[in-house]
């Protein structure tokens, strides 16, 4: 089982809707992530928040909008999405001060796919 | 320019042979870091092997080594002993500069990857 729970598995929205990805972790990480990968692409970064504070946005458009409510909890609100934004929507976590022969090694979840029709 | 290149989309291996996935990097940080994840179809990104740029040993973890060359600037993942759970998208990631100086977050570039499959 992973380390990091995404909820929904699988969405599917209206360009008019408002939907929310939600990310979960128990591993005691100070930073979260929020990756988009497309299909048969790499990962690309969104966002990173380091002790509940954002610290990273990769310049997303505003109709993504991630929040953090706790150190173990991280959302991606979504609203007015366009159909190129269907994508899988990647979470994870690293620790911020156990640094692993000079990495902070994150842990992904298994994603949550997302379709804008 | 790409800061990660994978030059092989696909590769195939038989059971219980080694298989060597390539990737190259571009940098001009002396410091940095370089690692390799593994996504199966079910879409999670598992972290396989770390190597740091100052490392002068070649990291391994269990079947996995990883084919360290600073000079060529290539990061190479070694696979020995190849079993069928080991079909899957391969990616090399690069993290440039000190992780401290970016918080402690760990900012990745992903290659394009590499899709391998093993042959029973």
């Amino acid at each position: 089982d992973t380390e990091v729970t995404q909820t929904p598995k699988h969405l599917v929205m209206g360009m008019t809707n408002k939907k929310s990805l939600k990310c979960e972790q128990h591993m005691g990480h100070r930073a979260m992530y929020w990756y988009k990968q497309k299909a048969k692409k790499p990962p690309e970064l969104m966002f990173v928040y380091s002790y509940e504070k954002l610290s990273i946005n990769e310049s997303v458009p505003s109709r993504f909008s991630p929040e953090c409510p706790n150190s173990s909890l991280l959302n991606l609100h979504l609203h007015a999405l366009q159909p190129e934004d269907s994508a899988l929507y990647l979470c994870a976590s690293s620790p911020l001060d156990r640094v692993l022969r000079g990495a902070n090694v994150l842990t992904f979840g298994a994603g949550s796919r997302l379709t804008v029709l | 320019a790409q800061k990660i290149t994978q030059t092989q989309p696909g590769m195939f291996v038989q059971e219980k042979e080694a298989v060597t996935l390539d990737c190259t990097y571009d940098t001009s940080d002396q410091s940095y870091g370089l690692f390799w994840y593994k996504q199966p179809s079910s879409g999670e990104m598992i972290f396989l092997i770390y190597q740091g740029s100052y490392d002068e040993q070649n990291a391994t973890e269990g079947r996995y080594s990883l084919n360290f060359q600073k000079a060529r600037k290539s990061a190479n993942l070694v696979i020995s002993a190849s079993q069928l759970g080991d079909s899957a998208m391969y990616f090399c990631a690069m993290r440039e500069g000190r992780v401290r100086a970016q918080g402690g977050s760990e900012k990745l570039v992903f290659g394009k990857g590499t899709k391998l499959t093993v042959n029973p």
